[in-house]
């Protein structure tokens, strides 16, 4: 009965690979959001998808791009990884219309060796 | 557009002890704010919001926030700590086109 669930939770890559990120809320929630959170811990929004249309797409490398088939789910493809790119990944999900309570996934830790 | 500054990047306190957390935005309109706790490996959970109303703000776990417009502040308080209270904690402000800003986090540290 997880509310969001990401998976994987765990994943190590080398550079210059393809990888994604899944996410899914069983939350009843319209909105759903991408946060990094990088080495020393600060979080930073990259997407936001309210009823499968894309609303908050903040300064993220076009490596990145989200895809949302449908409202329960909120994926996250990144194009030929960079070390860089090691962090950990927090989906979301929220009503938008419920002042921003989010409910968060509890992560994927990317690492690109 | 709007920030969050969490002064105190970590916190060392005796299990029993008071704490406080600071917490100051900037937003130019009336601040949504928030409080969440993340526990080691884990997602984040919301401790407690702040919209409207009573400026002080009960939440789970036995923490309040309180809400200070003249000092743009939002401090975290807990009466008495659990060891089991030991993790990150990240105050977060929310704008109109519906962005939660996070601060940088507050580590805590329980000591026996």
């Amino acid at each position: 009965d997880t509310a969001v669930s990401q998976t994987p939770k765990y994943l190590v890559t080398q550079m210059g690979n393809d990888k994604s990120i899944k996410c899914e809320q069983n939350l009843g929630h319209d909105t759903m959001y991408w946060y990094k959170q990088d080495s020393k811990k600060f979080l930073k929004i990259m997407f936001s998808y309210n009823n499968k249309e894309l609303i908050i797409n903040e300064t993220v490398p076009n490596r990145f791009s989200p895809k949302s088939p449908d409202k329960a789910h909120l994926n996250l493809h990144i194009n030929s990884l960079e070390l860089g790119d090691s962090a950990v990944y927090f989906c979301a999900s929220s009503h938008r219309t419920e002042h921003y309570g989010y409910t968060f996934g509890s992560g994927t830790r990317l690492t690109v060796v | 557009a709007q920030s969050v500054t969490q002064p105190d990047i970590h916190i060392t306190v005796s299990e029993g002890a008071s704490l406080e957390l600071r917490c100051n935005y900037s937003y130019g309109a009336t601040p949504y704010l928030f409080w969440y706790v993340q526990s080691p490996g884990q997602g984040l959970q919301l401790l407690l919001k702040y919209f409207s109303g009573d400026t002080l703000v009960q939440g789970i776990k036995g923490f309040e926030a309180e809400f200070k417009r003249s000092q743009s502040s939002f401090n975290l308080r807990k009466p008495s700590v659990h060891w089991s209270d030991a993790a990150e904690y990240f105050c977060a402000v929310g704008s109109n086109d519906y962005k939660l800003s996070f601060g940088a986090g507050t580590t805590v540290t329980v000591r026996a």
